[in-house]
């Protein structure tokens, strides 16, 4: 199985980008790199997720490193809304199921 | 985007007496769905992946006995724990796969407790 590293913590401030970076040194060339967060006391939401060039939607972007090893979800503004525990996770082909590790708990300060 | 409803979001019961809660996947069908556990301050544990008419496939270490786990129907997905006792209390979080992308949407998750 693929692992992760993600720091245990982070912490920014209203409307400045944040950078979150995630390590995944053992994935393997077809699987893909899935960002989920989770408010307090509700179910993960789906954040982002890419498999090797970069990634944008409305809520954040993905850049993925040119040897898949790493990959950083970017939030351009965050806003007070976007505290919450942000997980790196791989989506390992025919597993078919996301394994979380521990996330990094993101604080953003008014 | 699609939506996962769970029932009860809250639910108390006593030592030794059997929890139900469902999992509904409202706008999509789901060929697959998830099952997880969450202690405080801890990240989601799967606990089993559950596929339309046939049998869940159960993570290591979770008694298969004790969480039941049913899906009978494109959208909908059951998790039964038998027998609870305090240990059990936990928040429990669904998951449903759109089978047309690799997203996976959760549910709002169900808070037991086991007094």
């Amino acid at each position: 199985d693929a692992k992760t590293t993600q720091p245990n913590s982070m912490e920014s401030n209203e409307e400045e980008p944040v950078h979150l970076p995630c390590n995944h040194s053992t994935i393997s060339g077809t699987d893909y790199i899935h960002w989920y967060r989770q408010l307090p006391s509700q179910g993960p939401e789906y954040v982002i997720h890419g498999l090797t060039s970069n990634v944008n939607n409305r809520m954040a972007s993905l850049a993925i490193a040119e040897d898949r090893k790493s990959s950083t979800l970017i939030l351009h503004r965050a806003t007070l809304r976007d505290a919450a525990v942000y997980y790196c996770i791989p989506d390992i082909q025919g597993a078919q199921k996301l394994v979380f590790g521990q996330g990094t708990r993101l604080t953003i300060n008014p | 985007g699609a939506v996962v409803s769970q029932h009860p979001s809250r639910v108390i019961c006593k030592s030794g007496t059997s929890v139900k809660i469902e999992c509904r996947s409202l706008d999509f069908q789901a060929t697959t769905m998830f099952w997880y556990r969450q202690f405080p301050k801890k990240s989601l544990m799967l606990m089993a992946t559950s596929n339309e008419g046939s049998k869940a496939t159960y993570e290591q270490g979770v008694e298969k006995d004790k969480f039941l786990i049913n899906h009978a129907s494109l959208t909908l997905s059951t998790l039964t724990v038998t027998s609870a006792h305090p240990e059990d209390s936990s928040f429990y979080i669904c998951s449903a796969r759109w089978s047309e992308t690799y997203e996976q949407y959760f549910g709002p998750g169900t808070r037991l407790t086991v007094t």
